[in-house]
């Protein structure tokens, strides 16, 4: 069964740092992989997604995310962060689409002034 | 367009109370998932609907929870009687169609308070 690993529950950057989230996938296909946000006492909103097109994967508010297949990871990055990015960032997997999305335990990011 | 819909955003009960929770998905999109998520946790799949059939249902306690997607469009998650442990986030989601892109739509969440 398919499973994604988080590395870092919280990760804390100053204001205009690089962001960097991990996520290591585990699937027995190709996956398809996922990045929402969470925003307190809100829904996840879809960040980016790989569907085995382009491994660079450019998504909203400044976020892309690398496919490495040899690394089994999708790593997420900002080159500069900013305030309003603080929120729960959660990493998830499907098996090519075929199968309910798994998500990862998630990583808080912590934006400081 | 209206996102998915879910209420209510708050319940506060007593144990063995019942408690229902009710959503409302995208236009169009006919599957919906009802997800739950702990405190510091990930959504883990409770159910999965196509139209008005469960097709996933693996993972709903079923000696207490139930759900049902009447005419494949609203749906309602009850649980009865509530446990302590079921203090959680309830999150409602639609996609356009299932294995297509894979993209979910969430809802805001039912928060519940099990006292």
């Amino acid at each position: 069964a398919q499973s994604v690993t988080q590395l870092g529950s919280h990760v804390s950057v100053s204001e205009g740092a690089l962001v960097l989230l991990r996520c290591n996938y585990s699937s027995s296909v190709p996956p398809y992989l996922f990045w929402y946000v969470q925003y307190p006492n809100q829904g996840l909103q879809l960040l980016l997604k790989y569907t085995s097109a382009a491994t660079l994967v450019k998504g909203i508010n400044g976020f892309e995310a690398e496919f490495k297949k040899s690394e089994t990871s999708f790593h997420l990055t900002k080159p500069s962060a900013h305030m309003s990015d603080a929120a729960e960032y959660f990493c998830a997997v499907s098996d090519m689409g075929n199968t309910p999305l798994v998500f990862g335990k998630g990583t808080r990011l912590s934006v400081i002034a | 367009e209206a996102g998915v819909v879910q209420s209510p955003r708050y319940k506060i009960i007593e144990k063995k109370q019942p408690v229902a929770f009710w959503c409302n998905p995208i236009s169009g999109h006919n599957t919906l998932y009802w997800y739950l998520q702990n405190l510091g946790q990930g959504p883990e799949l409770l159910i999965r609907y196509e139209n008005e059939e469960a097709v996933d249902d693996s993972q709903l306690p079923k000696d207490r929870f139930s759900a049902e997607r009447l005419k494949g469009v609203d749906s309602t998650l009850k649980i009865q009687p509530a446990e302590l442990g079921d203090s959680a986030v309830y999150l409602c989601a639609s996609s356009l169609e299932f294995g297509v892109t894979g993209e979910l739509f969430f809802g805001e969440g039912s928060r519940l308070t099990v006292l």
